[in-house]
């Protein structure tokens, strides 16, 4: 099967600038996750969809932080404007379902570099 | 946010060694512990979910397993070879909330 496609793998840009980030997740899954993992750290749960509900966004800086899934099957994640410790990677995962007891698939990750 | 520690932080071993590491988590209100492979400028592997109280899991010369009384679960790696060189992250999903909340990991390398 198709894994979790993301998009791009790099991004640069400077402070104050807007970027968006792509995830096409695998067929048939219902619920995608993305996560910000910055340097040194664990990756942290920024949101995650249930079809095109979300089911926790409690991490998620909504100041400047949005994401969406439309129809339930890809998602994109904002940040408008970006800030230096927002330098990190950004990944998406799929699962089957969203219960914790089933394995999460990840995408390769977005580098993000803010200068 | 759950407090899950991993250690050590970092590994390095010879070739056919074996070695384990440790990953620590709140006993209480446990659900879910789930074990990932992250190699260099690819995506997380899942390698492991694990959910009942001795638990034991095993895949190919990696296992697993699970104390949710004491709240800890030990990864083994059993002859490392230099393509187990990656980082192993441990993550802990509670029954007070959906997130997973991952550790640092641990950062292995295996030379030959």
């Amino acid at each position: 099967e198709a894994g979790v496609a993301q998009s791009p793998r790099y991004k640069i840009i400077e402070k104050r600038q807007s970027v968006a980030f792509w995830c096409n997740p695998i067929s048939g899954h219902a619920t995608l996750y993305w996560y910000q993992q910055i340097l040194g750290q664990g990756p942290k749960l920024l949101i995650q969809f249930q079809n095109n509900g979300v089911v926790d966004d409690s991490q998620l800086p909504k100041d400047r932080f949005s994401a969406e899934r439309l129809k339930g099957v890809d998602s994109t994640l904002k940040i408008q404007p970006a800030k230096l410790e927002d330098s990190a990677v950004y990944l998406c995962a799929s699962s089957l379902v969203g219960g914790g007891n089933q394995p999460q698939h990840f995408g390769d990750g977005t580098r993000l570099s803010i200068l | 946010i759950l407090n899950v520690e991993q250690s050590p932080q970092s590994l390095h071993v010879q070739e056919g060694d074996s070695t384990n590491f440790t990953c620590s988590f709140p006993s209480s209100n446990f659900y879910a512990l789930h074990w990932y492979r992250w190699e260099t400028a690819k995506s997380p592997e899942a390698l492991f979910v694990m959910t009942l109280n001795g638990d034991e899991k095993k895949k190919g010369r990696i296992s697993a397993t699970l104390n949710t009384t004491e709240g800890y679960s030990y990864l083994y790696i059993k002859g490392s070879q230099p393509e187990d060189s990656a980082t192993y992250l441990c993550a802990l999903r509670s029954n007070s909330g959906y997130a997973l909340n991952f550790g640092k990991g641990t950062s292995l390398l295996v030379t030959p």
